[in-house]
């Protein structure tokens, strides 16, 4: 199976400070289509899972332009621009290009 | 307004059986390739599911640790998918969620033990 690590474990940040999540796969996350499956998912205390970006980049409907996907093969980074209140939770990278599609172990991201 | 509403969890004894309902509304269900994943206690997300939709012939795909046991299923007419869970063993419990497109539901409890 793929792995997925994911660093820090752990993220403290002020309101208005950038955040940087990374995410490592142990194989490149290419598909035989040429796309890559690497999707960011955030999920909020107490609430189910929400993804905000699919195919490495692309921010899902209604994300705040704040957050930004990059990356290619197997290391790919999360970022926030400036971190607001409803940032907080744990985020969590997640492949699809290998079977079985595979999470990272989260990334808990707390207010300072 | 997209809805994913899991129901059918609860405490079940080890070997015993369990059927997961997700029903869904607010997008195109019959189109949508169906996952369910699942959340341990100590929050460490696992996919075991998926099945594609009728022009990938509904075709299944499961991971190791639930093969044989954990069967998906879907019912276009109702936009539901299904997890029926056999032989269920205390490392199953866990919150169990449907995922579809970029949605995602509520998640339902599923505790086994004796």
């Amino acid at each position: 199976d793929v792995v997925m690590t994911q660093t820090p474990v752990s993220l403290s940040l002020a309101i208005g400070q950038p955040a940087s999540i990374s995410c490592k796969s142990s194989q490149s996350l290419v598909h035989s289509d040429g796309k890559t499956y690497l999707s960011w998912i955030l999920q909020r205390p107490g609430q189910s899972p929400k993804r905000l970006i699919y195919l490495v980049s692309k921010l899902d409907s209604g994300v705040p332009d704040r957050f930004s996907g990059s990356g290619s093969e197997t290391e790919f980074t999360l970022k926030i621009s400036r971190v607001e209140a409803e940032d907080l939770g744990v985020y969590y990278c997640w492949q699809a290009t290998h079977f079985p599609q595979t999470f990272g172990g989260g990334t808990k991201l707390e207010l300072k | 307004e997209v809805q994913l509403v899991e129901t059918g969890g609860g405490l079940v004894q080890p070997g015993k059986s369990l059927k997961l309902t997700c029903a869904t509304s607010g997008f195109t269900f019959s189109t949508a390739w169906m996952h369910w994943v699942r959340q341990s206690p100590e929050k460490r997300l696992e996919w075991i599911a998926r099945i594609k939709d009728k022009s990938n012939n509904y075709a299944t795909d499961y991971v190791e640790s639930v093969k044989g046991r954990f069967t998906i299923s879907r019912d276009d007419s109702k936009s539901s998918v299904y997890l029926q869970m056999n032989s269920l063993k205390e490392e199953d419990t866990a919150t169990y969620y449907c995922t579809g497109r970029a949605y995602w539901g509520q998640g339902t409890l599923v505790t086994v033990s004796s």
